[in-house]
């Protein structure tokens, strides 16, 4: 299992600014993924990170606006940048390293953007 | 392209009654398959998963699941529900055929709510 640490657990933001989001898991992992959860609704998958090379993004989302560091095996950001109340959500960055096995999950952060 | 159906946005069932939360999936090939619970203000707790082998599987908090390949379903089982199993129920799936590592394709969630 990982143990994943996600800060801020919460933020209320200014639309126009920034926030940067921490992931740090307690084992090294080869992929982590960042997910959105509006208000209400399932996951949805904002990218995929891999150490040492670009993030991935699927459709709808890119790099401008989201931008995402990995830097090493345990550690992540992801950045909201340039925040519009629409991106009041909850992020989640997730973590599964074999094909079989679960992922797992930071506690998630609750971001409100006024 | 993966997919899961979860066609209840919310289920209600008394306390002591069994529990039912349906999930349907859909992938090219064989899926693994995963139940997560979310509770007010947290993160997502897996429950149980599905990768070979018996199709019934059993997880935490006495949670169980069948996997019925036929009806492509996965559904979500409890014999006897108690109130603190009030939460947001998430099905996911990955297709084993995909190579590497992909991330889970998630339903939109289904509200349990167990009423005392």
């Amino acid at each position: 299992s990982a143990v994943i640490s996600q800060k801020p657990s919460r933020d209320i933001c200014q639309r126009g600014t920034s926030l940067t989001i921490q992931c740090q898991v307690d084992s090294q992992v080869t992929m982590m993924f960042w997910y959105r959860q509006q208000p209400g609704q399932s996951l949805t998958l904002i990218a995929t990170a891999n150490q040492g090379s670009e993030a991935t993004y699927e459709s709808g989302f890119v790099i401008d606006k989201f931008p995402i560091s990995r830097p090493n095996l345990t550690f992540s950001t992801l950045t909201v940048s340039n925040m519009s109340p629409e991106d009041s959500s909850i992020y989640l960055c997730s973590v599964s390293d074999i094909p079989n096995t679960e992922a797992f999950f930071g506690q998630g952060t609750r971001l409100t953007v006024v | 392209a993966q997919s899961v159906a979860q066609p209840e946005d919310q289920v209600n069932v008394a306390e002591g009654n069994p529990l039912t939360v349906k999930c349907t999936y859909s992938v090219s090939g064989n899926p693994y398959l995963f139940w997560y619970v979310q509770y007010p203000n947290r993160g997502l707790q897996f429950l149980l998963k599905y990768i070979t082998g018996d199709n019934l599987v059993k997880g935490s908090y006495g949670f169980e699941a069948e996997f019925n390949k036929s009806q492509t379903s996965f559904h979500l089982k409890k014999p006897s529900a108690l109130v603190s199993d009030s939460a947001l129920y998430f099905c996911a799936v990955r297709d084993r055929e995909c190579s590497g590592n992909t991330p889970l394709v998630f339903g939109k969630g289904t509200r349990l709510s167990v009423i005392a």
